[in-house]
């Protein structure tokens, strides 16, 4: 199983600030996800990214953006918070393997913007 | 249009008997299935996944069944234990390996 991490834990933010979710992993897995989740709600992919240097958007649009500029580092970037942004935000990742590929989740952010 | 979906929002079984979870979904090209176990506050815990060339795959006290052509799975956890108690998240992977998630089912093991 991965050993994934996510800090903050918990985040409590006023309207109009800035803030970077991290997010890191230290079994070398290429691949690296955000999903953002509401209560009683699926898990919506938000970004992914296959390796350094790549990044793609989800099924979810999103405000916030990321970065993949190490291999185990994953942080993921919204530069104006809302309200609206207020949900749990979880980190994952998995190897470069098919068919089995499993993904590994961090424990998760709970956002709430003021 | 939800692709994955968990139509009991909720499920309470006495410990020592069998809990049932089911999930249907609706894309054929899903070839990989995986339930995840979630505590409040927590990420997600993958628990055990089935790929679409088999239809049973067993792992301790947890089964997943899989029926291609209802397109339907089913996790099966027997004995229930209170610890047991979360919600449960079936997902489903195609070839372009991004999971889709149904709502979960909130199972509670009582006493």
């Amino acid at each position: 199983e991965a050993d994934i991490y996510q800090t903050p834990r918990y985040l409590v933010i006023g309207t109009g600030k800035k803030i970077t979710l991290e997010c890191s992993q230290t079994m070398g897995h290429d691949k690296m996800y955000w999903y953002q989740q509401d209560p009683g709600m699926e898990l919506h992919l938000i970004h992914y990214s296959y390796g350094v240097n790549s990044t793609e958007k989800g099924d979810l649009s999103s405000e916030s953006t990321v970065s993949r500029i190490r291999t185990e580092h994953f942080p993921l970037t919204l530069e104006s918070a809302r309200p609206s942004h207020t949900s749990q935000y979880l980190c994952a990742s998995s190897e470069y393997s098919r068919p089995q590929e499993t993904q590994y989740f961090g424990p998760g952010t709970r956002l709430l913007v003021l | 249009d939800q692709q994955v979906k968990q139509n009991s929002p909720s499920l309470s079984v006495q410990e020592g008997r069998i809990s049932i979870l089911n999930c249907d979904y609706t894309n054929s090209m899903f070839d990989y299935f995986l339930w995840y176990k979630k505590y409040p506050a927590e990420g997600p815990t993958f628990l055990i996944s089935i790929s679409s060339i088999k239809d049973k795959n067993e792992d301790g006290r947890f089964t997943v069944f899989l029926n291609k052509s209802a397109k339907h799975l089913s996790l099966h956890i027997v004995p229930s234990q209170p610890g047991d108690s979360a919600v449960y998240f079936c997902a489903a992977s195609d070839s372009n390996y991004k999971l889709t998630f149904g709502k979960g089912t909130l199972l509670t093991v009582n006493p």
